[in-house]
């Protein structure tokens, strides 16, 4: 199973908005609305952002949403904040009945 | 609080064997699939293996298949992964996460801070 896609890095300014995607095949992302999302910063635990394409667990800011269209999944940190930097993955449920990540993308706010 | 501890890692030779242990606290363990995910350095995470509450069903990475398997003991609230035949590329942080169930599906809501592996001679 190759990892999903995701972009290796993106880049937004405060109060900006970024767009995240995660690509994969009609065999995971595009026949499952089993995406979710983490944050990880290095040495830490991730953190679930979103979970089943679009929603968020109670704690996450209502900055951060998800949605899919097709193979593709996306994530969205609107009104970018300092703290938001990190690493996001996606992963995504697949029809082996396994799970695979995509690959990781550093957000960096300006 | 819900909690997950993972121990057991260390420096291993090539061709070991190692074995990981999580111990959760503050949920019902065995109403909850556990899965185990790893980061090798300078890489991203990789899933490695889910077992369901009652241990009726395992998966791994078809990767991982034959040398990886991962056990749990309901009653000690506590998931394995025993690791054979270990290899450089086997080095890694080996995290155990809680799978969400009805409380958030088909997702990783709790982890543990990872327990380090390192495959060397």
């Amino acid at each position: 199973q190759s990892a999903l896609t995701q972009p290796p890095s993106v880049s937004g300014s405060p109060g900006q908005s970024v767009t995240i995607s995660c690509t994969g095949t009609s065999s995971d992302v595009g026949s499952y609305n089993r995406v979710s999302w983490y944050q990880h910063l290095p040495g830490t635990a991730p953190k679930l952002m979103i979970y089943e394409v679009s929603n968020r667990p109670s704690g996450v800011p209502d900055r951060f949403s998800g949605s899919k269209s097709d193979n593709t999944a996306s994530l969205t940190i609107s009104g970018l904040q300092a703290e938001d930097e990190a690493y996001y993955y996606c992963i995504s449920y697949t029809s082996d009945i396994t799970w695979v990540f995509g690959g990781g993308t550093k957000l960096t706010v300006l | 609080q819900v909690q997950l501890v993972e121990s057991g890692g260390g420096v291993v030779q090539p061709g070991r064997s190692l074995r990981l242990s999580c111990e959760a606290s503050g949920f019902t363990f065995s109403s909850h699939a556990m899965h185990w995910v790893r980061q090798a350095p300078g890489k991203g995470l990789e899933w490695v293996a889910q077992i369901w509450g009652d241990a009726s069903n395992k998966y791994y990475a078809d990767s991982l298949k034959g040398r990886f398997t991962i056990s749990r003991d309901n009653s000690k609230n506590r998931v394995d992964l025993q690791m054979n035949g270990l290899r450089a590329d086997d080095t890694a942080v080996y995290y155990c996460a809680r799978d969400g169930q009805g409380l958030a599906p088909y997702s990783m809501d709790v982890w543990g801070q990872g327990t380090t592996v390192s495959v060397s001679s």
